[in-house]
């Protein structure tokens, strides 16, 4: 695809269920981002994968949140017992090793989690 | 800390006129990059325009520009001839360059744009 695919675009959820959402990165990027973004607020770093590096988790709220990249492409967010706070939208980003601060991130249309 | 304010959260401009976005930093370091994001009513978030520090020279992209006052540490956003498509909420964003391997974006909290027919 031409753009940063996250799916699925809604999810409704009950307390306590485990959720897992997924970001398809553009082609080639080797950076991938997962942010949340709660209403009205701005973007809150989660996690960053870059190529084989350590990940940087540094930015996940709990240990109920986790991330995983496959083979370098694909990426699932994991939230375990979800619980209310964690409703929000959640969105990934990706970009070119090396270029992330020539030319930006480039973001998906973001996955509406609700925790009912 | 490194953080990004954005003083306004609401701004509303007729169709056709000009607004100016305002933005300021806080930082230690001395090479960066600004960029300026828009989050329409769909989610999408949209790369607007970006400055890198070294430059002196304001961006532009067609009706949108920067004030880049590397000094006062202000990164304002011009838009032209607001259009209807205009309206959405814009983000101001941070990412310095010596970030190691983490090039990880700091945010400001957003305007919310409402371009009025």
């Amino acid at each position: 695809g031409a753009g940063v695919s996250q799916s699925p675009s809604n999810k409704v959820t009950e307390k306590g269920k485990d959720v897992e959402l997924r970001c398809d990165p553009i082609s080639g990027h080797t950076a991938l981002y997962w942010y949340r973004q709660s209403l009205g607020q701005g973007l809150e770093f989660l996690i960053y994968f870059q190529g084989n590096s350590a990940p940087d988790k540094s930015g996940l709220p709990s240990d109920r949140f986790s991330a995983e990249r496959t083979g370098g492409s694909v990426s699932t967010l994991t939230i375990q017992r979800t619980q209310q706070e964690d409703s929000a939208v959640y969105l990934c980003a990706s970009s070119s090793s090396g270029t992330s601060g020539r030319f930006g991130q480039f973001f998906g249309p973001g996955t509406r989690l609700t925790v009912l | 800390a490194q953080t990004v304010t954005q003083s306004q959260p609401e701004m509303s401009v007729q169709e056709a006129e000009t607004v100016t976005l305002s933005c300021t930093y806080d930082t230690s370091e001395s090479n960066y990059y600004l960029f300026w994001y828009k989050q329409p009513p769909s989610r999408q978030m949209i790369l607007v325009i970006r400055q890198e520090a070294y430059k002196q020279q304001n961006a532009t992209e067609n009706r949108f520009s920067v004030n880049f006052q590397k000094a006062a540490k202000s990164f304002s956003l011009k838009i032209s001839d607001s259009q209807l498509g205009d309206t959405a909420m814009y983000f101001c964003a941070f990412m310095p360059v010596n970030a190691g391997n983490n090039r990880k974006l700091i945010w400001g909290l957003g305007t919310s744009l409402a371009v009025n027919p």
